[in-house]
């Protein structure tokens, strides 16, 4: 079946640990690609997205992302972490002119002080 | 600017009741989504609105499940009658864009966490 697959379901860091979230996702063809965060007790809002052109991506606080189209991978990444990136993450995949927003099923990552 | 506005934030009720929930698009978003999300999985698609139009409901339930968007604005989901395993969060969001050139971002309200006890 089609899906959008998140590796880790609970990440624990400690501050300054540097960040890796894998997603993959299953569709053929033209994706674009989505990380999107919810912060404890906020809405889900938009880090970084991917349509085309430069595969590596900069979102807002630091994150980045790079599409990988062999590997069918965009993995979020930032170098060092804070308590504030406490929060779950979600990666999300769109085929363009279909409109369905699909999303993975989410990683919580808890950041230590 | 406002985002999307959504009621009751909490509902708990008993199964076999009905409940409804209520969304505010951003102003101006055309397109409207009702998605739910249970307990650790991510959002999933339930309906879609192009202005008043449902252009994709193939997720909706529909035997217990609604939803209309009248004047193509704010939404209503409703659920008659609630099951056990209706608990989840229902979320509502607007973009901007026509109906088969969404690679927008969407805009999530913040959303209405049902309990059916």
């Amino acid at each position: 079946a089609q899906s959008v697959s998140q590796h880790n379901h609970h990440v624990i860091l400690s501050e300054a640990a540097s960040l890796e979230l894998g997603c993959n996702y299953s569709y053929g063809g033209t994706v674009n690609l989505f990380w999107y965060v919810q912060y404890p007790g906020q809405h889900l809002q938009l880090l970084l997205k991917y349509f085309s052109g430069d595969p590596l991506v900069k979102g807002i606080k630091g994150f980045e992302a790079e599409f990988i189209k062999s590997k069918f991978s965009f993995n979020l990444r930032k170098p060092s972490v804070q308590w504030s990136d406490t929060a779950e993450y979600f990666c999300a995949v769109n085929r363009g002119r279909l409109g369905k927003l699909i999303f993975g099923q989410g990683t919580e990552l808890s950041v230590k002080p | 600017e406002a985002g999307v506005v959504q009621s009751p934030r909490y509902k708990i009720i008993e199964k076999k009741q009905p409940v409804a929930f209520w969304c505010n698009p951003i102003s101006g978003h055309n397109t409207l989504y009702w998605y739910l999300q249970n307990l650790g999985q991510g959002p999933e698609l339930l309906i879609r609105y192009e202005n008043e139009e449902a252009v994709d409901d193939s997720q909706l339930p529909k035997d217990r499940f609604s939803a209309e968007r009248l004047k193509g604005v704010d939404s209503t989901l409703k659920i008659q009658p609630a099951e056990l395993g209706d608990s989840a969060v229902y979320l509502c969001a607007s973009s901007l864009g026509d109906s088969y050139a969404n690679t927008g971002e969407l805009f999530f309200g913040e959303g209405s966490r049902l309990t059916v006890l």
